[in-house]
């Protein structure tokens, strides 16, 4: 189990927009960043968000990210075929005193 | 460009040792801060520890799973980092990813490279 929770799977058609959740707790969500990462199959990591909703350069405007207390939100519109992948959120966690990763969320596009 | 290219995965017996690398180009090395992050075969992402930069003394930090049996470590003049992987158990097979922080204002993985399996059986 996760320190963080992500909804195994989540799916859409292209040109939706689909939502992926990122559940924590104080000790991480609650007082540090969150970033997002997409993992296409077959290939390493790619940040898609820092800071909560800072998009590195590259990144579409069509992800976008927020937070909230202790939960974050990865938002995905005008859903593409190549947006199916693995996303994963992370955070810092101060009472493991190490990052922790959410367990991955699947996207499918219908 | 940021490059980061990791070697030194294979196949090891239960209880023996391996040492990864990771061979960074493309920016200042001693400036940031590296992570080894591992992932299990059809499973999500593991956080395995860090290493700070020059300006924080290089401190480590470890995942509770590899602590006292994992050691991180990097050379500057050679632009590597490593990870020293002892006691080895078969749940630490996994694709061992090496990533860069993404600033030195947001130290959490921005950089990743392409990964070295490590395969832990008897």
């Amino acid at each position: 189990q996760s320190v963080l929770t992500q909804p195994p799977s989540a799916s859409g058609t292209p040109g939706q927009r689909v939502t992926i959740s990122c559940s924590g707790s104080s000790s991480n969500i609650g007082s540090h960043y969150v970033y997002w990462y997409q993992q296409l199959p077959g290939t390493a990591p790619k940040l898609l968000i820092y800071r909560d909703n800072q998009r590195p350069s590259g990144v579409p405007d069509r992800f976008s990210g927020s937070k909230s207390g202790t939960s974050a939100s990865l938002a995905i519109s005008g859903l593409r075929s190549e947006d199916e992948a693995d996303y994963y959120c992370a955070a810092w966690d101060d009472s493991l005193r190490g990052r922790v990763f959410g367990g991955g969320t699947k996207l499918t596009v219908l | 460009e940021v490059q980061l290219v990791e070697s030194g995965g294979g196949l090891v017996q239960p209880g023996g040792s391996l040492r990864l690398s990771c061979a960074a180009s493309g920016f200042t090395f001693s400036d940031h801060y590296m992570d080894w992050v591992r992932q299990a075969p059809g499973k999500g992402l593991e956080w395995v520890g860090r290493t700070r930069n020059k300006a924080n003394s290089y401190t480590t930090e470890y995942a509770a799973s590899v602590k006292g049996r994992f050691t991180i470590s990097r050379d500057d003049s050679k632009n590597s980092l490593y990870l020293q992987m002892d006691s080895l158990k078969t749940e630490d097979t996994a694709v061992y990813y090496c990533a860069r922080d993404y600033s030195s204002e947001t130290l959490a993985p921005g950089y990743w490279g392409q990964g070295t399996l490590v395969t832990v059986s008897s």
